[in-house]
């Protein structure tokens, strides 16, 4: 089982629709969770963090966290073509840990 | 804020050169940073975690040797690929955390160097 687990996809939506990404992880201590957006070429960008259980809202991103049920997602609201990229879970699995174990990694298309 | 500036973003040289990588924090002091190689359509592989004045830990099966990394100050490390071959050519990023000290803090990321070697 790997340490954190997306959907490869391609995930297409139609653009104004919400895109959901989804994320497990299998180490039940990991603490902090964060959801990176990468272009096709480019580095990873952060765009949202989570440590704590419940939703975490950031304009028309929110984040999800059930630390029970070891599930983070990333919600997009009115999903535009800016939007299309893949989507990188990562997770830091203690306090103190360095460094972040990375999911393969979501590729998200919004079609106008 | 968060900014991490890399340099160079494109290198192409010959087999057998070395090639230095920069990566600073350009408006917070790191003393973690962080270097990565992606090839074509898969995930980030970390490749050693470097920490201000001390030595880098390197992940298993990356090459100490062949991949020097010196982080000297809070703001700079650098990644030097020592006698490159056609198969080190990859992308390489590196990231940096805020020494904040309340641990936890999001990774932010370089714009990364495209490393091709004839």
């Amino acid at each position: 089982q790997k340490e954190v687990e997306q959907n490869s996809g391609p995930l297409s939506v139609p653009e104004g629709a919400i895109a959901s990404l989804n994320c497990t992880y299998s180490d039940r201590g990991s603490q902090s969770f964060f959801w990176y957006r990468q272009y096709s070429g480019k580095s990873p960008e952060l765009i949202m963090f989570i440590y704590s259980n419940g939703d975490k809202e950031d304009g028309r991103f929110t984040a999800q966290l059930n630390k029970a049920s070891q599930y983070v997602s990333l919600l997009i609201r009115d999903s535009q073509p800016s939007d299309s990229a893949t989507y990188l879970c990562a997770v830091n699995r203690f306090r103190g840990a360095q460094k972040l174990v990375f999911g393969q990694g979501t590729r998200l298309t919004i079609n106008p | 804020g968060a900014v991490v500036s890399q340099h160079p973003s494109w290198v192409i040289c010959k087999s057998g050169t070395s090639v230095k990588i920069e990566c600073r924090s350009l408006d917070f002091q790191a003393t973690t940073m962080f270097w990565y190689r992606q090839f074509p359509k898969q995930s980030l592989m970390l490749m050693a975690t470097s920490n201000e004045g001390s030595k880098a830990t390197y992940e298993q099966g990356v090459e100490k040797d062949k991949f020097l990394i010196n982080h000297a100050s809070l703001t700079l490390s650098t990644l030097t690929v020592t006698s490159a071959h056609p198969e080190d050519s990859s992308f390489y990023i590196c990231s940096a955390r805020e020494a904040t000290g309340l641990g936890n803090q999001p990774q932010h990321f370089g714009d990364g160097t495209r490393l091709s070697i004839l």
